[in-house]
């Protein structure tokens, strides 16, 4: 049980081109969902949380025009990268729980390269 | 002082050996702790929470010290496809259930 599905697994763009990366949960309802960036070799660095049908909460430094979340349904988020530059590439991680005291499942990732 | 700190190794051991690893955390209203794998080029999954009273599952051991604010993984047995980066990770299941992770320890398991 407990999986989330992350889609597209790779992508590779010119810069300047908005990406839209999706989140689903398979087996069950995410309450909460939450954005994770990790840098080759580094942790994991949350960027934003969503509950289904509020904005999302975006950590410090993240910038929310940039990185627009979106938490419309109990199993889907979308994360999408706008006007996309070489700094931006990066894995971004996608994870979900279904009740608040539950641990958090992953996605596969998906790992950005812009040119 | 960060709030999750692990040794980031890498811990190089050979197969059979049993390695442990350590994990401390700042927030003494944490209430909830796991240990996550996540191997090179992968997603995080979850290995396994932490319990008060400490908890087994197959070769791995995992302790909790609330008092010290000490987490322990113990992998009996290594095996080759042990090898991975280990997170240490902490809840707090107050307001948001904030949930930190360390920055993990890499394992090397070599024949």
């Amino acid at each position: 049980g407990a999986v989330v599905s992350q889609h597209p697994s790779r992508v590779i763009c010119k810069s300047g081109t908005s990406v839209k990366i999706e989140c689903r949960s398979l087996d069950f309802q995410a309450t909460t969902m939450f954005w994770y960036r990790q840098f080759p070799k580094q942790s994991l660095m949350l960027m934003a949380t969503s509950n289904e049908g509020s904005k999302a909460t975006y950590e410090q430094g993240v910038e929310k025009d940039k990185f627009l979340i979106n938490h419309a349904s109990l199993t889907l988020s979308t994360l999408t990268v706008t006007s996309a530059h070489p700094e931006d590439s990066s894995f971004y991680i996608c994870s979900a729980r279904e009740f608040i005291n539950q641990p958090q499942h992953f996605g596969d990732g998906t790992r950005l390269s812009i040119l | 002082r960060k709030e999750v700190e692990q040794d980031p190794g890498p811990f190089n051991v050979p197969e059979g050996a049993t390695v442990a690893f350590n994990c401390t955390y700042s927030n003494s209203a944490s209430q909830s702790f796991f240990w996550y794998r996540q191997d090179c080029r992968k997603e995080p999954k979850l290995l396994m929470s932490v319990y008060s009273s400490g908890n087994e599952d197959g070769r791995f051991t995992a302790q909790l010290n609330r008092a010290s604010q000490y987490i322990s993984l113990l992998i009996r047995d290594s095996k080759l496809s042990d090898s991975a980066t280990y997170l240490c990770v902490v809840r707090d299941n107050t307001g948001g259930f904030k949930t930190i992770f360390g920055a993990g320890t890499r394992l090397f398991v070599k024949a």
